[in-house]
């Protein structure tokens, strides 16, 4: 089943310990986001890759960090997380950059900083 | 700019009846594509429908169907004879058009329809 796939679904954490969440497409997608969902502020972009090695920064990427090694893997990593970055976090993927594709999202990772 | 305002920030309705949920967007482009997101209870966010700007029929997919007016920069959806399942979260999106940013989806900040039984 073509998928994209987040973990963990949950997680509940203490300001300042690092954290990783893992997303993970089987499409062979070339571009690939991170967002973030809070309420009043909609569904916000924290950095994107348009293929192996090739990130930028969205709009709010501030205390985050992506690596892309792999074309299937892009982890979203919180060095030092912090209670404002508790947030409902989205992986999606689509098959190239481009505006006709629309994304395929992950199930999303309810993230809680205490 | 390109921007996506859905001004509806929650519906209610009862079963049964008929719902149309709001979009209106802004771009610059003369061809660019529009679509909907469904985010029920569970928390995912579902794929509904994609559309070219060059496509201005309505489009109807069992009791959903997306009425695109270029004309007023709309592009509203409709849900009849509505049912509790229906109740979810509803996103209309546009792709960011130029730049390094191509094809990012700029989402509206979504609306909240509750069906009750």
């Amino acid at each position: 089943e073509a998928q994209v796939t987040q973990n963990p679904r949950y997680l509940i954490t203490v300001t300042g310990k690092k954290l990783t969440v893992t997303c993970s497409q089987n499409m062979n997608h070339e571009y690939m986001s991170w967002y973030r969902q809070d309420p009043g502020l909609g569904l916000r972009q924290i950095y994107y890759s348009m293929n192996v090695e090739v990130t930028d920064k969205g709009d709010v990427p501030e205390g985050y960090k992506v690596s892309r090694k792999e074309k299937r893997n892009f982890p979203l990593i919180l060095e030092s997380p912090s209670p404002n970055q508790t947030s409902l976090y989205f992986c999606a993927s689509s098959p190239r950059q481009g505006v006709g594709y629309g994304y395929t999202f992950g199930s999303g990772t309810r993230l809680t900083v205490v | 700019a390109q921007k996506v305002t859905q001004a509806q920030t929650e519906i209610s309705v009862v079963e049964k009846e008929d719902v149309t949920l709001d979009c209106v967007y802004e771009t610059r482009d003369t061809t660019y594509y529009l679509f909907w997101y469904k985010q029920p209870p569970s928390g995912e966010l579902v794929f509904l429908i994609r559309r070219n700007s060059f496509d201005e029929q309505n489009e109807i997919s069992g009791r959903y169907s997306w009425n695109f007016q270029k004309s007023t920069s709309s592009f509203n959806f409709t849900i009849t004879a509505s049912q509790v399942v229906d109740s979810a979260v509803y996103f209309c999106a546009l792709p960011m058009n130029y730049g390094g940013s191509q094809g990012n989806l700029i989402f509206g900040k979504g609306t909240k329809l509750s069906v009750k039984p």
